[in-house]
């Protein structure tokens, strides 16, 4: 069983939908990420947080620490938006980022 | 904005030759790392570095692989005896507390 799982793994939505791609992992963490993967391979990070809640222009991310969850949330989603989204956990006392299989979105007008 | 940049974009090697992949982190940044993406795979921890060392590795980091910080900019990664499942984007990333990951390098092993 993969310790980062997210769901699902490809997404299809029009132009202007509210998008909501899940992240669930089994291990202790400091922190997670979202990454985003452009077609041509490139990775950017969107978000690293630890607990709540955080916002950036349309995209927000939540987590729960209890439940082992977090979810990136795309408001008013636009064909640039169609990519690879990742989920990343950080476990306590060590660098390595474990990585979900990602999720594929692709945005249509 | 500063950015992690990477050269080459795309490397084509022969077996059995060594490849030097080269990245230049975000200038005030004290983590480095390493990470290979095999196509259609996740990405997966190679290697991260701090303080002029390596401060952890995964099984994938063996003898074959190496790393350095030759200068005050650049951070490298060879791989020497290139096999074909060496075939991989290879992304670099850096970090003070969030990592910054830059474009990757493509290596083909032909």
């Amino acid at each position: 069983k993969n310790e980062v799982e997210q769901s699902p793994q490809n997404l299809t939505a029009q132009e202007g939908e509210f998008i909501t791609i899940n992240c669930s992992y089994s291990v202790g963490i400091s922190a997670l990420h979202w990454l985003q993967q452009h077609p041509g391979g490139g990775i950017v990070s969107l978000f690293m947080l630890s607990s709540g809640k955080k916002k950036h222009g349309r995209l927000i991310a939540t987590i729960n620490i209890q439940e082992k969850h977090s979810s990136l949330h795309i408001t008013a989603s636009h064909p640039r938006d169609s990519a690879v989204y990742i989920c990343a956990a950080l476990p306590p006392n060590t660098d390595k980022l474990i990585f979900g299989t990602g999720t594929r979105l692709q945005v249509f007008p | 904005e500063p950015e992690v940049t990477q050269t080459p974009s795309h490397q084509v090697t022969q077996m059995g030759q060594e490849v030097i992949l080269r990245c230049v982190p975000i200038s005030n940044h004290l983590y480095f790392y390493w990470y290979r993406q095999i196509l259609g795979q996740k990405v997966e921890f190679l290697v991260s570095f701090y303080n002029n060392e390596i401060s952890e590795k995964s099984e994938i980091f063996d003898d074959q692989f190496s790393v350095e910080r030759p200068d005050g900019s650049n951070f490298t990664l060879k791989i020497r005896s290139t096999k074909l499942e060496d075939s991989a984007m290879y992304f670099c990333a850096s970090s003070v507390v969030e990592q910054y990951f830059g474009p990757g390098t493509r290596l083909t092993v032909t």
